[in-house]
């Protein structure tokens, strides 16, 4: 079974920059979530998505990040314009639904680093 | 608001040593918890969760967690360490109805 997919892998740009984020889950996965990880620090929740639908977005800066996952399944994260401390590590997981019984599966993640 | 504190920022073990991971909670209710491995350049890796039952809890690698709710632990153990244990750890919270809630986690390096 193929995993969480994640692109790019690394990505550099300059404050005041747009880049943005894709994430493919898991087939059949209905749950999506994106988490950024500040370097030394755990996981924090972004935006969490039911099918193409946002569940939760209360940690999301909506000035400047935005997400979507339009039939979904595909997910973007979007940071426009970036500043420095955006950087961080972008981690998409997903799961078969919100239930906390079900394992969230993430990818590898896209590390932002922001000059 | 629940929270997590893992006290250990870095721990170094010998291989073959026993190991562990200290995790204290703060949460009205039972929670659910949880501990994940982050190996570099890879995405989280669930070991193991608890959400009732057995206090004791075995998950995949030898590894295992105790649930004492007087103390609002969940610390993880193993026996015997082997030099690909080397990673971060995460330990996680969740109350049934919020979005998980992760510690700040535990590098773990494991010595000759």
């Amino acid at each position: 079974e193929a995993g969480v997919a994640q692109s790019p892998r690394y990505k550099i740009i300059e404050k005041r920059q747009s880049v943005a984020f894709w994430c493919n889950p898991i087939s059949g996965h209905a749950t999506l979530y994106w988490y950024q990880q500040i370097l030394g620090q755990g996981p924090k929740l972004l935006i969490q998505f039911q099918n193409n639908g946002v569940v939760d977005d209360s940690q999301l800066p909506k000035d400047r990040f935005s997400a979507e996952r339009l039939k979904g399944v595909d997910s973007t994260l979007k940071i426009q314009p970036a500043k420095l401390e955006d950087s961080a590590v972008y981690l998409c997981a997903s799961t078969l639904d919100r239930s906390s019984y079900n394992e969230q599966f993430f990818g590898p993640g896209t590390r932002l680093t922001v000059l | 608001a629940q929270s997590v504190t893992q006290p250990d920022i870095h721990i170094t073990v010998s291989e073959g040593a026993s190991l562990e991971l200290r995790c204290n909670y703060s949460y009205g209710a039972t929670p659910y918890l949880f501990w994940y491995v982050q190996s570099p350049g890879q995405g989280l890796q669930l070991l193991l969760k608890y959400f009732s039952g057995d206090t004791l809890v075995q998950g995949i690698k030898g590894f295992e967690a105790e649930f004492k709710r007087s103390q609002s632990s969940f610390n993880l153990r193993k026996p015997s360490v082997h030099w690909s244990d080397a990673a971060e750890y995460f330990c996680a919270v969740d109350s049934g109805n919020t979005p998980l809630v992760f510690g700040k986690g535990t590098r773990l390096s494991v010595i000759a």
